[in-house]
């Protein structure tokens, strides 16, 4: 089955730089990408999703890339403001909602 | 409702109890999907439904666990037996559809089976 691989668990960055999460996937015939940001105590939230008949996703401050020969994909987050930090999660599917996810970033945006 | 609503927020049990918990998906979507999170993991996916139908319930751990949605709008999950490593937040989600619409997730029944 598939296998969802995510880095780093934390990442730590200054205000205002940008940060950079990734994920590797195994199963070639998966091809729906949604990242999901989590708040302490709060549900998970899609933020951002990619298919794979694209190579790059953008919405604001956000984007996505996917690697379809690698299978990887990332998020970017530019200009990061401290309501940023949360818990993201990367997931995979084959194109429905039973979603593979990744173990998490936790990534704080200090001030 | 304007989201997908899990009740209870928090259940503690004791170990070998049944327990149940509820679903109230987002009025008009057929998919609910349940998942189950530890603690410092990602959702782990459980059982997909599409209308009243099990459509995929290979994640389900064992034979302790069932869900049901009679109505295909609320589910409710069902452990036997609870057994300590069952404790989790365990996650309800629906979309519209199986396929190209968003999921949208419920706070989650935190879990503590004692």
């Amino acid at each position: 089955g598939e296998n969802v691989e995510q880095h780093p668990s934390t990442l730590s960055v200054q205000e205002g730089d940008s940060a950079v999460i990734k994920c590797t996937y195994s199963d070639s015939a998966s091809n729906y990408f949604p990242w999901y940001k989590q708040e302490l105590g709060k549900r998970p939230q899609l933020i951002i999703d990619i298919r794979s008949n694209v190579g790059e996703k953008k919405d604001q401050r956000i984007a996505v890339t996917l690697n379809k020969t690698a299978k990887h994909f990332s998020l970017h987050i530019t200009e990061t403001q401290p309501e940023d930090s949360a818990v993201y999660f990367c997931a995979a599917s084959k194109g429905g909602n039973k979603l593979v996810f990744g173990a998490g970033t936790i990534l704080r945006v200090k001030s | 409702g304007a989201g997908v609503s899990q009740t209870p927020s928090n259940k503690v049990t004791e170990k070998g109890k049944y327990v149940e918990l509820r679903c109230d998906p987002i009025s008009g979507h057929t998919a609910l999907y349940w998942y189950r999170q530890s603690l410092g993991q990602g959702p782990e996916f459980l059982i997909y439904f599409q209308g009243t139908g099990a459509a995929d319930d290979s994640g389900l751990p064992n034979d302790r666990f069932f869900a049901v949605r009679p109505e295909g709008s609320v589910s409710t999950l069902k452990i036997q037996r609870t057994e300590r490593g069952d404790s989790a937040v365990y996650l309800c989600a629906s979309s519209f559809t199986s396929q190209g619409t968003e999921a949208f997730f419920g706070q989650g029944t935190r879990l503590t089976v004692v």
